[in-house]
Formats: C-alpha cells, sequence, structure tokens
C-alpha cells in the first residue's frame, strides 16, 4: 500500500527566503506525482504535475524534482512571498493500470511567509 | 476555460439524511475523481467515474454512492449521513482515464462542498 509522507508539517519562514519542501513515498512505481496548495477551507490548485520519467518541473519561482528510484520529491520555492502561505500537498499516481486512477496525497505542509 | 465547479457550496443535514453533492468537470474531461477531506484525516480516494462508469472506489462504505450523467458531469450521494462524514469533498477531473495516447493524466480541482452533519 502506497504512503506519502511530508516534512516539515509546518514551516514558517520570513518574506524573500527560498525553501524547500519535502514528499516520500514508499512504492516507486508511480506514474506521476502532483504538487498541490491548498489555501483554508479551500479546493486544491495544481501547481506542477512530474511524469515518472521526468526529473523536475519548473514553473515560475517553484521547481519540482522526483528521485523515483528513493521515494522523493522535494519542491523548491524561491524569493518567498506573504502570498505563498498556503497548505502544500504532494500526491502520486499509480501506473495505469486502468483500475487505479486514483491519487494517493501526502499529509501536506503548512507554509507560513511572514513579512 | 471554465475549471470544475462543485454544488452547492455548502450542505447542512442531520444525522440520517441524505445529501447530493454536484461536480461539473472541465469541458472534454471525461474522469471525474471525489475526494473527502475530513479534519485530521487527510485526502481521502472515494470514487473515479470515467465514460458512465465507476472505475474504483475507495475504502468507504455502500452508503457512498454515485454516478456520472452523459455530459461528464457527476453526483455523489452519502445516505444514512453520521457525525463523521462532516468533511470537505472534493470533485476532481482529468483528460483521460481508463484509455492511454495522451501522457499527461492531471487532476484538476474543484473548489469543493463543505457538508456539515449534525
Amino acid at each position: 500500500k502506497q504512503e506519502v509522507t511530508q516534512i516539515p508539517a509546518a514551516l514558517s519562514v520570513p518574506e524573500g527566503e527560498n525553501l524547500v519542501l519535502n514528499c516520500s513515498f514508499t512504492d516507486s512505481a508511480i506514474y506521476n506525482l502532483q504538487w498541490f496548495r491548498q489555501d483554508p477551507g479551500k479546493g486544491l490548485t495544481s501547481l506542477l504535475l512530474i511524469q515518472s520519467s521526468q526529473r523536475e518541473q519548473t514553473s515560475g519561482r517553484l521547481n519540482a524534482s522526483l528521485d523515483k528510484s528513493s521515494g522523493r520529491s522535494t519542491l523548491y520555492i524561491a524569493a518567498s512571498q506573504p502570498g505563498d502561505s498556503a497548505t502544500y500537498l504532494c500526491a502520486v499516481r499509480p501506473p495505469d493500470t486502468g483500475t487505479a486512477s486514483k491519487l494517493t496525497f501526502g499529509t501536506g505542509t503548512r507554509l507560513q511567509v511572514t513579512l | 476555460e471554465a475549471g470544475v465547479t462543485q454544488s452547492p457550496t455548502h450542505l447542512i443535514k442531520t444525522r440520517g439524511q441524505q445529501a447530493t453533492l454536484r461536480c461539473s468537470p472541465i469541458s472534454g474531461h471525461t474522469s471525474v475523481y471525489w475526494y473527502q477531506q475530513a479534519l485530521g484525516l487527510g485526502l481521502q480516494f472515494l470514487l473515479w467515474y470515467d465514460e458512465g462508469e465507476e472505475r474504483n472506489r475507495g475504502n468507504f462504505p455502500p452508503r457512498f454512492s454515485g454516478r456520472q450523467f452523459p455530459n461528464y458531469s457527476s453526483e455523489l450521494n452519502v445516505n444514512a449521513l453520521e457525525l463523521e462524514d462532516s468533511a470537505l469533498y472534493l470533485c476532481a477531473s482529468s483528460l483521460v482515464g481508463l484509455a492511454g495516447g495522451r501522457s499527461y493524466n492531471e487532476q484538476f480541482f474543484g473548489p469543493g462542498t463543505r457538508l456539515t452533519v449534525l
């Protein structure tokens, strides 16, 4: 059974700092990995998706890497801003066998960027 | 392009009642997924529908059910509501379900329906 863990559970940084969020998963047989952000009481916003054959994806100040063999992914946020404050979730999808299209989510990292 | 929409935004029911939640996927998406986010439990997969059929379900009792309509919108029904069913219910859609062909199977989420059971 796939288990996804995110460390740290919570993080507070001053504005302008670069930071790294970690995601680890127990079963390396994944189809892809997605990073999301969730604002309090809201739905999920997809940030980046990395296919199992890829090593990293970039979007603006965000960079996500994937090391499938070691079961790890990191989300790097450059020059953090107060608007980045949210909970960040990673989710893995198993190989597309036709019956297992669900995402398994990590526990999330609650990020607060202070002025 | 409109994103995934869900209705209602909030729903308050009493124990034993039935709740119906609705989801409209992004235009062109054929797969719809339902997830439950209960306080302290994280996001749990509930159901996956593709082309009108249930393809997979998570570890939830049968009183959680749903369907997908010909226009690919979906309903989630929860019967005999219990207090622990109180949660944010999220719907997601994606372009590819069972069929291969496309490399990317990114799931896009709606804003959710907050169900409160009293």
